[in-house]
């Protein structure tokens, strides 16, 4: 089974802190995903990486960094949280190539106070 | 379509009725679908997939069902049970072209004992 795991299911950070949020897949995946999801706003596509060191902004990347040294890590920055960055964040993986299913993770749930 | 705003739209069933949840899609091109369960405060699970040179595909208890001609998918679920409730979305991609999946706002299940 493909297994995707967020390190860290919840967490509460101040506004203005330095927040990483880590996510390791174990399949040999080429291409990692962060995604943040709203009510109302489904899933919002924030960075993705289709391969080591590699990274292309997403739809919303504003106040976010990436980070992928390693195949199976990839990491989400938040520079400096702000209230308006409190929401769930999912990172997702997928073999090379675009007709290939996309595997979640269980999700980080963050709230900046 | 799927509705804008902060409701997603909900389908309530009985438990042991049938349940048919219903996505449209936007890229004519897009040739590969995926549809993918959300339970409450975990990430999506994938379900079940179809490429477009297929019309329909079976699962365990699931069943997709393609229409390339007015750009609709469907997924069918059989003898629904508690289980099942959840938000189901629909995700589509063009393997020729966008190298990132669109995903669905989704649809809330309520499966009534």
């Amino acid at each position: 089974d493909v297994k995707v795991t967020q390190s860290s299911r919840y967490l509460v950070k101040r506004t203005g802190e330095k927040v990483f949020l880590e996510c390791v897949q174990d399949m040999d995946h080429e291409n990692m995903f962060w995604y943040r999801q709203d009510p109302g706003l489904g899933l919002r596509l924030i960075y993705f990486s289709y391969d080591v060191k590699m990274k292309e902004k997403g739809d919303i990347p504003e106040g976010y960094s990436v980070s992928r040294e390693k195949k199976e890590r990839f990491s989400l920055i938040l520079e400096s949280a702000s209230t308006n960055q409190t929401s769930m964040y999912l990172c997702a993986s997928r073999p090379r190539g675009s007709g290939n299913t996309i595997y979640f993770g269980e999700g980080s749930w963050l709230t900046v106070v | 379509g799927e509705s804008v705003g902060l409701h997603l739209p909900t389908l309530s069933v009985q438990e042991g009725d049938n349940s048919i949840i219903n996505c449209a899609y936007s890229n004519s091109a897009s040739d590969y679908f995926i549809w993918y369960k959300q339970e409450s405060g975990k990430g999506p699970q994938f379900i079940i997939d179809i490429r477009s040179n297929m019309d329909k595909r079976q699962g365990q208890r699931v069943t997709v069902l393609l229409n390339k001609t007015v750009k609709h998918l469907s997924l069918q679920i059989a003898a629904t049970q508690p289980g099942d409730s959840a938000v189901y979305f629909c995700a589509e991609n063009n393997s020729g072209g966008s190298y990132i999946p669109t995903f669905g706002r989704g649809t809330s299940l309520i499966v009534h004992p």
